[in-house]
C-alpha cells in the first residue's frame, strides 16, 4: 500500500540554522511526491513537489530530492527564519489511487530568534 | 494557481446540531474533492471522495450517515455534520484537483468546535 513515515517533532531551531526534515515513503506505482506547509491557523500550502526519480523541488530556499533508490524525499534549508516557523507535511499520491493524497503525520518547527 | 474557497473558516455549535462546510474550486471544474479531518497534533486523514453527480466513496470508520457529502455541481462539494458531538471537534479540510493533474489545491480549512 501506500504510506509517509515522517521525522516526528516537535523541531526547535535558532534562525538562520540548517534544517532537514526527513521523509520516507512506500508506494505501489511511481508516486509524486510533496511537500506541504501548514501555517498556525491556515490550511495546507504546496511548498514543493516532485514527479519523478531524481527530480528536486525547490521553492523559498526549501529544496527535496526525489530518491527512488531510498524511497526518501527529505526537505532541507540551509538557513532558517522565524517566518518559517509552521508545520511541514510530506505527502504522496499516485496516478492509479486516484489522486487521493497520502499525508505523514506532519512536522512542527519554531525558529526562534 | 487555482483557487479552492472552503467556508466557514471556523463554526462553533451546540450538540446536537448540523453543520454544511463548503468547498468550492473556484477557477476550475474538479470532478473529485476530497475530504479530510485533522486532529489535534496529528496528520490529516482522507475521509471520504466526493464525486460529481454520484455518491461519495467513505474511508473505512468513517460514518456515512454522519459526515453528509455532496457534489452536486463541478465547482462545489459539501460536507454536513449531522448531530454533532463534542467529539467531532477537529479541522476539516478539503481538496480539489484539477483534471488530469495529479495536484491538489487545498482549502483554507474549517475548524469545528461541538460545544
Amino acid at each position: 500500500g501506500n504510506s509517509v513515515t515522517q521525522m516526528e517533532g516537535p523541531v526547535t531551531l535558532s534562525e538562520e540554522a540548517f534544517l532537514t526534515i526527513n521523509c520516507t515513503y512506500t508506494a505501489t506505482g511511481y508516486p509524486s511526491l510533496f511537500w506541504y506547509v501548514q501555517y498556525p491557523g491556515e490550511g495546507l500550502q504546496l511548498l514543493l513537489k516532485a514527479t519523478k526519480a531524481d527530480d528536486k523541488g525547490s521553492n523559498k530556499g526549501f529544496e527535496a530530492t526525489y530518491r527512488k533508490e531510498t524511497t526518501s524525499f527529505h526537505l532541507e534549508k540551509g538557513s532558517v527564519q522565524v517566518s518559517d516557523s509552521a508545520v511541514y507535511f510530506c505527502a504522496l499520491t499516485t496516478a492509479n489511487t486516484g489522486n487521493q493524497f497520502y499525508f505523514g503525520t506532519g512536522t512542527s518547527l519554531t525558529v526562534i530568534p | 494557481g487555482a483557487v479552492v474557497s472552503q467556508h466557514p473558516s471556523w463554526v462553533i455549535c451546540k450538540s446536537g446540531t448540523s453543520v454544511k462546510i463548503e468547498c468550492r474550486s473556484l477557477d476550475f471544474q474538479a470532478t473529485t474533492m476530497f475530504w479530510y479531518r485533522q486532529f489535534p497534533k496529528q496528520s490529516l486523514m482522507l475521509m471520504a471522495t466526493s464525486n460529481e453527480g454520484s455518491k461519495a466513496t467513505y474511508e473505512q470508520g468513517v460514518e456515512k450517515d454522519k459526515f453528509l457529502i455532496n457534489h452536486a455541481s463541478l465547482t462545489l462539494s459539501t460536507l454536513t455534520v449531522t448531530s454533532a458531538h463534542p467529539e467531532d471537534s477537529s479541522f476539516y479540510i478539503c481538496s480539489a484537483n484539477i483534471r488530469l493533474d495529479t495536484e491538489a489545491f487545498f482549502g483554507q480549512g474549517t475548524r469545528l468546535t461541538v460545544v
